[in-house]
């Protein structure tokens, strides 16, 4: 069974700065889909940033990116220019590619905290 | 927009009632998701539903059932909650495709505690 594990349980940042988020995974197959969301406080889970493993070229969404080391099997999440907004609960998830209903294993999250 | 919507925000039950926690999807999706959520531990996946009246265990189904009876309604029953039922449960719902990484869209949670 494919595991995800995120290290930091607790992260914090300086408005304006640079923060990564660290997740690894475990899994015996080549190909599958990699996940950062977000849960703000009090406020809905949402997807941040999507990553296929047959693509090496790092996802990017405006101010968040990817670094996707398929061999080290990482997965990690750079928040560039925080805002106050970034503050949030992040979840780092994988889906394998098989079956149109395989739901999604999610790690254990990461808190982070921007201060101004 | 995707809407996901959980029936209620906060519910507080007591030791032995039968509960309802309802979600609805506006998208037509085949794939609905049941997950608890707990400090430390993230989310962990109670049961899920691909099509109408179909359900399969997640990892922690114990003292969880589901009915799906509409394509947009899945709703999960603690038959008769207990105090480790208290949780923030969170609903969410995704396309069926044979191949491609969906998101799963979420719902706002419902926190339960039950006394």
């Amino acid at each position: 069974a494919q595991t995800v594990t995120q290290s930091q349980p607790e992260m914090s940042v300086q408005e304006a700065e640079t923060v990564t988020l660290s997740c690894t995974y475990d899994t015996s197959e080549s190909d599958y889909y990699l996940f950062w969301y977000k849960q703000p406080p009090s406020r809905q889970m949402i997807l941040v940033i999507r990553q296929e493993a047959y693509k090496q070229q790092n996802a990017t969404e405006n101010r968040f990116s990817v670094n996707f080391q398929k061999a080290a099997k990482s997965f990690s999440l750079k928040i560039s220019d925080s805002q106050l907004g970034d503050a949030a609960m992040y979840f780092c998830a994988y889906r394998s590619p098989y079956g149109g209903n395989t739901p999604l294993v999610f790690g254990k999250g990461t808190r982070l905290s921007v201060i101004a | 927009d995707v809407k996901v919507t959980q029936s209620s925000r906060y519910l507080v039950k007591r030791t032995g009632e039968k509960v309802f926690l309802e979600c609805v999807q506006d998208m037509d999706h085949e794939n609905m998701f049941w997950y608890r959520q707990d400090p430390g531990l993230g989310l962990r996946l109670i049961y899920f539903s691909y099509d109408v009246k179909m359900k399969e265990k997640g990892d922690i189904p114990e003292g969880y059932s589901v009915s799906r009876e509409k394509k947009e309604r899945f709703s999960l029953i603690l038959e008769s909650a207990s105090t480790n039922q208290t949780s923030m449960y969170l609903c969410a719902s995704s396309l069926w495709r044979l191949a491609g990484g969906h998101e799963q869209y979420f719902g706002p949670g419902t926190r339960l505690t039950v006394t």
